[in-house]
């Protein structure tokens, strides 16, 4: 079975500085990836998925992008924060069924 | 867009009890998954059960079951002799069979009392 691999657990950083949250996926090859914010209390929300290295599709604007440079690494980015991005992001992978990484609690300050 | 709801925010159960989450979701698909994953305190999402929806079979995973209604749109989980370890939140899923997306409801938090 799949293992997802997320990291840091937990990030406080301030306004306006760059973020870089990674994902790295094993037990599967080419496998689809996800990131999810949840916000407190609050369902999964969508934010990136990859089907392939290179291949992101962005589901609701923000303040955030994706990237896929490995076929199982999968990274989140800023290059300014806001404090809007303040949230739980999850990473996933999987076609028929996600599987879920443990998480990144962010706090923006 | 798919919409999945879960209208109870909250339940509580008696340990050994058993309780139900009910979830309802919208969509003009005819082949579709749905899906309840656990969140615990710790945050991670685990899958408790799957079903696809051209089985009109309940899927069971030892004391989780469905009750899925696919005329009503329906899919309720039934979680048989309760135990404090099953105390999470509980979010039900959906997504179509030609789609890579997941689409979750509100989530249901579930109190097992001792």
């Amino acid at each position: 079975s799949q293992t997802i691999h997320q990291w840091p657990a937990t990030l406080v950083q301030p306004v306006g500085s760059p973020l870089s949250l990674e994902c790295t996926v094993e037990g599967t090859s080419n496998p689809n990836l996800y990131w999810y914010r949840q916000a407190a209390g609050r369902g999964l929300q969508l934010l990136f998925y990859s089907v392939g290295i290179g291949q992101i599709s962005s589901e609701v604007p923000q303040n955030l992008s994706a990237s896929r440079p490995q076929d199982r690494q999968f990274i989140l980015s800023s290059k300014k924060l806001l404090l809007s991005d303040s949230g739980f992001y999850l990473c996933a992978s999987g076609v028929a069924e996600a599987f879920f990484g443990q998480g990144t609690r962010l706090t923006v300050v | 867009a798919q919409t999945v709801t879960q209208s109870q925010p909250e339940m509580s159960v008696q340990e050994a009890e058993t309780v139900t989450l009910s979830c309802t979701y919208d969509t003009s698909e005819s082949d579709y998954y749905l899906f309840w994953y656990k969140q615990p305190p710790s945050r991670q999402m685990i899958l408790v059960i799957r079903q696809e929806a051209y089985k009109q079979q309940n899927a069971t995973e030892n004391r989780f079951s469905v009750n899925f209604q696919k005329a009503a749109k329906s899919f309720s989980l039934k979680i048989s002799d309760s135990q404090l370890g099953d105390a999470a939140m509980y979010f039900c899923a959906y997504r179509r069979a030609n789609d890579y997306k997941l689409s979750f409801g509100a989530g249901t938090t579930v109190t097992v009392r001792a």
